[in-house]
């Protein structure tokens, strides 16, 4: 079945910092979605990618989907005490429907001041 | 307001116990999902349903059921035969059919088992 993997597991920075997960998926996807859990929450929804080699900005966030439709990144410009979490890509083989996304393993953010 | 609505926001599992949890929503969404969540991991499916009378199982469904007689509601069966149960549970709804598929989650239950 379809396997996504996210590193890293783990990040920690100081404010201020740059801040990048990166998201592998074992087979081809439609679209990627982007989501952010906070330490005792519940996964947020960020974005969306669909297109291949799609670059999303939300102010100091980045997102990127690969050319093959494989892989995605987010990458966090300067961070802030405030985008301490846990980030998880989610990939979806197709469109249309209540399809099963697959998330990703998710990459822990803690920043420190 | 609109949203998703899951309770009880704790609850605790004896040995050989059933327990249901509650996830309920507003939107008007179609689908429904239920996933569970270990320490640490991502998210993992353990049924989904895309409308009223129809469900489907997902990644790791042995040891729970559900049902959905309505379209606001998909309860969570945990059943006895589920022998690691203890582990955040969290529900999510979202539309069918439309260009972006985002899923919205509850505030989820957290499961112990005594």
């Amino acid at each position: 079945g379809q396997q996504v993997m996210q590193i890293p597991q783990y990040q920690h920075v100081q404010e201020g910092e740059d801040f990048t997960t990166y998201c592998n998926s074992s087979t081809t996807l439609s679209n990627i979605q982007w989501y952010k859990q906070r330490p005792g929450g519940h996964p947020v929804f960020l974005i969306q990618l669909v297109k291949s080699g799609e670059v999303k900005k939300q102010k100091r966030l980045t997102f990127q989907f690969g050319e093959a439709k494989k892989n995605s990144s987010l990458h966090i410009t300067a961070t802030q005490t405030t985008d301490v979490g846990t980030y998880f890509c989610a990939g979806s083989g197709a469109t249309g429907t209540a399809s099963k996304l697959t998330f990703g393993t998710g990459t822990r953010l803690q920043v420190t001041l | 307001d609109g949203g998703i609505t899951q309770s009880p926001k704790y609850l605790f599992r004896k040995e050989g116990q059933n327990v249901t949890l509650s996830c309920e929503q507003n939107l008007n969404h179609d689908a429904m999902y239920w996933y569970r969540q270990d320490p640490g991991q991502g998210l993992r499916l353990i049924y989904y349903s895309q409308i009223v009378n129809d469900f489907q199982k997902g990644d790791i469904a042995e040891g729970y059921s559900v049902s959905r007689e309505k379209k606001e509601s998909f309860p969570l069966t945990v059943t006895s035969a589920q022998k690691n149960p203890t582990a955040f549970y969290l529900c999510a709804s979202s539309i069918v059919g439309g260009r972006q598929e985002t899923q919205y989650f509850g505030p989820g239950t957290r499961l112990l088992v005594l």
